[in-house]
Order: structure tokens, then C-alpha cells, then sequence
């Protein structure tokens, strides 16, 4: 059963428009989310957080949002770049059994010049 | 900074076989996890350790899974005997303070293992 979803397996924007992932969770003792992007043959890098005490959290061209209400995440990339296009992988993780982070299975973002 | 460093970067091998993974967490950093990615399931977390200590190992999917951090610049996934569902990237993390998920976790560039 996963915890973490990203229905989403794909997703292509024109360059210089905005690029919006979705992201759904379960389990109501997660509290923290994080985004990871990653590049073909290198490992996950992190790209911004957010804390449940918060709904938005912008760094750049990345703002994640979140719905505690509806167990919902998504990342916005304003505007979008060639250079975005990647695997985007959602996480959280919380407390207790929670602890650890929980990853969704990841979008391919694809930016079209 | 050299990273997280994994190897081999690719391995293939036959069915029954022992594979090792191995990985060099940065240095300076007391955590490190193993994950496994697959394209039904994602990034999965098999086993964290803590100063070189196993802290959970609920995610390794059975026996034939098995890790070793014998020091704090080294460790070891090792899978006996492989099978073909065993196939995927295998990426191992590290991070600095005790594991916390608010800590952030540096990959490595992972292994790709196929068993045929």
C-alpha cells in the first residue's frame, strides 16, 4: 500500500510555462515533505521542503504547496526550463513509525524548448 | 567533495548468483541508508544505519538481503542468491545528524543490477 502517490507517471510543459506536480499521501502522521529531482544515471538531489505548519514554501522558480486537509502536495515551476526536465520525486515522513521517508514512485517532467 | 560514492555502477549477473553493493558514504556524516528503485514501487527505504549501528531494517525485502557498516567509511548491501525480481537501482544516502529526515539525505549515483 503506498503511502506516497504521484499518479502521474509523466508530465510535458512548453518551455517558459508552468510546470505543476501532484502529489498525495495516506498517513496522517507524516509532517514534513520534501521534493527530490533526479537526473538520468545520477542519484536524487533534494529541491525544497515544507513543514505541516505551513501551506507554501517558494525558493525561486520552485514553490510547493500544501493541503493538509485533502493529504495533498504540489510543486510549481514558474517559469520552466529546458534544463528542468527530470524525475521529480515526492517525499514525507513524520513521526513514530512514520520516521523515515516514504517516496512517491516519481513524475518524468519533460520541458520542451 | 568527492560525494556519495557507489560501486559497481552497473553489474549483471546470473540468477543464484552473490551480488555486492558496496558504498562510501561523505565523509563526516553519521548516517547512511540503502534504498531500491523500481519503476512499480519507486524509492524504497531497505535499511538505515546510525553510527555504523543498524537502526531499521524493516524495508530489506527478505533473507537474502543483508547489509554490514563494519566503519564509518563503508558499507555493504549484499543480496545471496539473486533473482531476476531483484532487478533495479540500488542507491545508498548519507546524511549528517542521526538520520533525522529533516537532515538531508545525499545520494549516491546508484547501481544498476540485472539479474537474469
Amino acid at each position: 500500500d503506498q503511502q506516497v502517490k504521484q499518479n502521474s507517471p509523466s508530465l510535458s510543459v512548453q518551455e517558459g510555462r508552468i510546470s505543476i506536480l501532484n502529489c498525495d499521501y495516506t498517513n496522517s502522521m507524516f509532517d514534513y515533505f520534501l521534493w527530490y529531482k533526479k537526473y538520468p544515471a545520477e542519484g536524487p538531489t533534494f529541491l525544497i521542503s515544507i513543514s505541516s505548519i505551513k501551506d507554501k514554501n517558494e525558493d525561486g522558480r520552485f514553490t510547493v504547496f500544501l493541503n493538509k486537509s485533502a493529504k495533498h502536495l504540489s510543486l510549481h515551476i514558474v517559469p520552466s526550463q529546458p534544463g528542468d526536465s527530470a524525475v521529480y520525486f515526492c517525499a514525507a515522513s513524520g513521526i513514530g513509525s512514520a520516521r523515515q521517508l516514504t517516496f512517491g514512485s516519481g513524475t518524468q517532467l519533460t520541458v520542451l524548448p | 567533495d568527492a560525494g556519495v560514492i557507489q560501486s559497481p555502477r552497473h553489474e549483471v549477473t546470473e540468477m543464484g548468483q552473490e551480488v555486492t553493493l558496496r558504498c562510501k558514504p561523505i565523509s563526516g556524516h553519521n548516517s547512511l541508508f540503502w534504498y531500491r528503485q523500481t519503476m512499480m514501487r519507486g524509492l524504497e527505504l531497505l535499511i538505515y544505519f546510525n553510527n555504523n549501528v543498524p537502526i531499521d531494517d524493516s524495508g530489506m525485502p527478505e533473507d537474502r538481503f543483508s547489509a554490514k557498516m563494519p566503519n564509518a567509511s563503508f558499507s555493504t548491501l549484499k543480496i545471496q542468491p539473486s533473482e531476476p525480481r531483484d532487478s533495479a537501482v540500488y542507491f545508498c544516502a548519507s546524511s549528517s545528524r542521526g538520520g533525522l529526515p529533516r537532515e538531508t539525505q545525499y545520494f549516491g549515483p546508484g547501481t544498476r543490477l540485472l539479474v537474469l
